[in-house]
């Protein structure tokens, strides 16, 4: 079963614009992880989070993680047309990764 | 060089054929997994393997078989394909807990 859900399941921005998307999971986690899908292309791993950690930055990327609410958010900040994708989060336990929906980002030029 | 590297990345056949695919990941890790990506985009672990041990085995049906001849290898067979098999299968692997996984480009299967 889907573990994670993701929020919105689309978002359309500007150029420049923050991106901000949300993902709520059920269950134990030892991390949780984003990854990008290119139209017609594998997933590619973004960044990931351990359980005990609350917050991760990657270039213009900044990942928080809540466990007692069981969220985690998406930030891409001054974004690019290039970053038009799907966004995946992911919650991994023991080497078990349940994906969620996904979140359709669109960034207009 | 391809880290996870899947054949064939388009895969046509009629509904009732048996097909394979193939996936090879040079990376050294000791785990690998398919996934299935439906039409609306959801993925779905299938299996896994660690060590060509399978430890995860979701509920798909028995038409769909693993095999792993070495840590460096996980092929997926499907026995009598039927119209809901299409989709697309990723296969992925991975190290441990602590480090992200790494996909195939995925083997798009229309079945027919």
């Amino acid at each position: 079963s889907q573990q994670g859900e993701e929020d919105p399941q689309a978002l359309s921005i500007q150029e420049g614009e923050n991106a901000t998307m949300n993902c709520s999971y059920k269950t134990s986690i030892n991390n949780l992880q984003w990854y990008r899908q290119n139209s017609g292309r594998g997933l590619v791993h973004l960044i990931l989070i351990r359980s005990n950690e609350r917050e991760k930055h990657s270039g213009r990327l900044r990942v928080t993680l809540d466990t007692s609410k069981k969220s985690s958010s998406l930030l891409i900040t001054a974004s690019r047309a290039a970053d038009t994708a799907s966004y995946f989060c992911a919650t991994d336990y023991n080497n078990d990764m349940r994906f969620g929906a996904g979140t359709r980002l669109t960034v207009k030029p | 060089d391809t880290a996870v590297s899947q054949t064939p990345k388009y895969l046509v056949t009629q509904m009732g054929n048996d097909k394979s695919i193939k996936c090879e990941q040079n990376l050294g890790h000791d785990t690998m997994y398919w996934y299935k990506q439906d039409s609306k985009k959801f993925l779905k672990i299938m299996f896994s393997y660690n060590n060509k041990e399978l430890i995860i085995n979701e509920t798909v049906p028995n038409r769909f078989s693993p095999k792993s001849p070495d840590k460096a290898h996980l092929n997926l067979h499907i026995n009598s394909l039927e119209l809901g098999d299409s989709a697309v299968y990723f296969c992925a692997s991975s190290q441990s807990v602590h480090y992200g996984y790494t996909f195939g480009s995925g083997t798009r299967l229309t079945v027919v």
